[in-house]
Parts: C-alpha cells; sequence; structure tokens
C-alpha cells in the first residue's frame, strides 16, 4: 500500500515570496491534516478536511495562508507571502477517521515533509 | 486546555540499557494517547496507540507504554535499546470529536555504543 506523498522535500524562497506544497493522501483515507512543525518543536496542526469540506483551520494564519482539497483526494497548501518564522517542515497526514463500534479510529499516517527554509 | 508534555528533551542512554521516556498529558475526557517516532528527514511512525481497555500497551520495534490515569501520564519503554533506535519521539493526544492530535514538543534519544 502506497504512503502518505508529499512534494517537494525541500523548498528555499525569500521572503514576501509564494510557495505551494502539494499531498497525495492514502487511498481511501477521508481525512486529511496539514501540520507545521518547527525546529524543536511538536507538530502543530495547521488545517483539517474531512473529504473536500474543513474541519478544523483554527491554527491557520489564513492571513497568508490557505489550503484547498479539491474533489477530496490531494490536496494544496500555499503560503503568500511568506515571512522568516515560516520556515519548518510541513507534514502532510490522512486517516480513514471512521468509528469502528465504539472506539474512533485515528492513527493518522504521516507522509515525509517538506522542509522550507525562507531567507 | 488540551496540552501534552515531554519535560525530557534529550535522553542519553548506552545501547543494550532500558529505556522509559516520560509524557504528561492535560485533557478533561477520556483521551486517546499515542506515542510516534520521527527518524531524521522521515516523516513520523505510529509505535503504539491507547484508546482503552488494557492499560499497559505492545507496540512496534519492541516498545511498551502504560497508561496511568491516575498520574495523566503515558511512558514509553523499551527494555534493551539498540542502536536504530536513535530519534525523535513525540508523545500525542487525541481529541475524540474531531481526530485531532495534540503533540509534545519530542525527546531526542541518543544511543552511545
Amino acid at each position: 500500500e502506497a504512503g502518505v506523498a508529499q512534494s517537494p522535500r525541500y523548498k528555499i524562497i525569500e521572503k514576501r515570496q509564494s510557495v505551494a506544497f502539494w499531498c497525495n493522501p492514502i487511498s481511501g483515507h477521508a481525512t486529511l491534516y496539514w501540520y507545521q512543525q518547527i525546529l524543536g518543536q511538536g507538530p502543530k496542526l495547521l488545517i483539517q478536511f474531512q473529504n473536500n469540506g474543513v474541519v478544523d483551520d483554527s491554527q491557520l494564519p489564513k492571513d497568508r495562508f490557505s489550503a484547498e482539497r479539491l474533489k477530496g483526494v490531494d490536496s494544496t497548501l500555499k503560503i503568500q507571502p511568506a515571512k522568516l518564522e515560516d520556515s519548518a517542515v510541513y507534514l502532510c497526514a490522512s486517516s480513514l477517521g471512521v468509528r469502528l463500534g465504539s472506539l474512533v479510529y485515528n492513527e493518522q499516517f504521516f507522509g515525509p515533509g517538506t522542509r522550507l527554509t525562507v531567507l | 486546555a488540551q496540552s501534552v508534555t515531554q519535560p525530557d528533551i534529550h535522553i542519553t542512554v548506552s545501547e543494550g540499557a532500558s529505556l522509559e521516556l516520560r509524557c504528561n498529558y492535560s485533557y478533561g475526557a477520556t483521551p486517546y494517547l499515542f506515542w510516534y517516532v520521527q527518524s531524521p528527514g522521515q516523516g513520523l511512525q505510529l509505535l503504539l496507540k491507547y484508546f482503552s481497555g488494557d492499560t499497559l500497551v505492545q507496540g512496534i520495534k519492541g516498545f511498551e507504554a502504560e497508561f496511568k490515569r491516575s498520574q495523566s501520564s503515558f511512558n514509553l519503554r523499551k527494555p534493551s535499546v539498540h542502536w536504530s533506535d536513535a530519534a525523535e519521539y513525540f508523545c500525542a493526544v487525541g481529541m475524540d470529536s474531531s481526530y485531532k492530535l495534540i503533540f509534545g514538543s519530542g525527546t531526542r534519544l541518543l544511543v552511545r555504543p
């Protein structure tokens, strides 16, 4: 079974430029997540999709970040314009996100991430 | 507010020695708890998870974790560490209503030969 795919793996841009990241989740996974992982910290959820609808984007800096998941499959995260503090690894994850009996199946599978450096 | 604390930023152990990584959480309801491992340049891999039932959970690569509700802890253990275990380890709590994960800041494990 193929895992979560992300591209590019690395990106270097100057501040105020724009950048976009792409994610293709595991086939059949309804839920897709974008996380930001700053060096020395744990991942922080930016946005969560259920199919093509947004479930949670409370931590997304909406003045500069946007994300979409057209057709409920792959997703794009964009930053425009980038700031120095956006330097981080951007992780995409997916999960089935369904209930199995009385349990919520919540295992998230992560892609390798995109390392962004803003100069 | 929900939170996860991993009090140890770095831990160094000798190969073959036992390991315990600490994790404390703050969450009002019954937590769903996870341990992930991240090797350099890699995404996160799930080691084990606790949803309910037996409080001692077995995972991959010989890891186990014990859920202690009274201490709000979910510590990760391994009886004998291998050099390949050197990585960063993240504890996370999952929220029932939205499947959202909240991660701790991680513990970097170094293994001495």
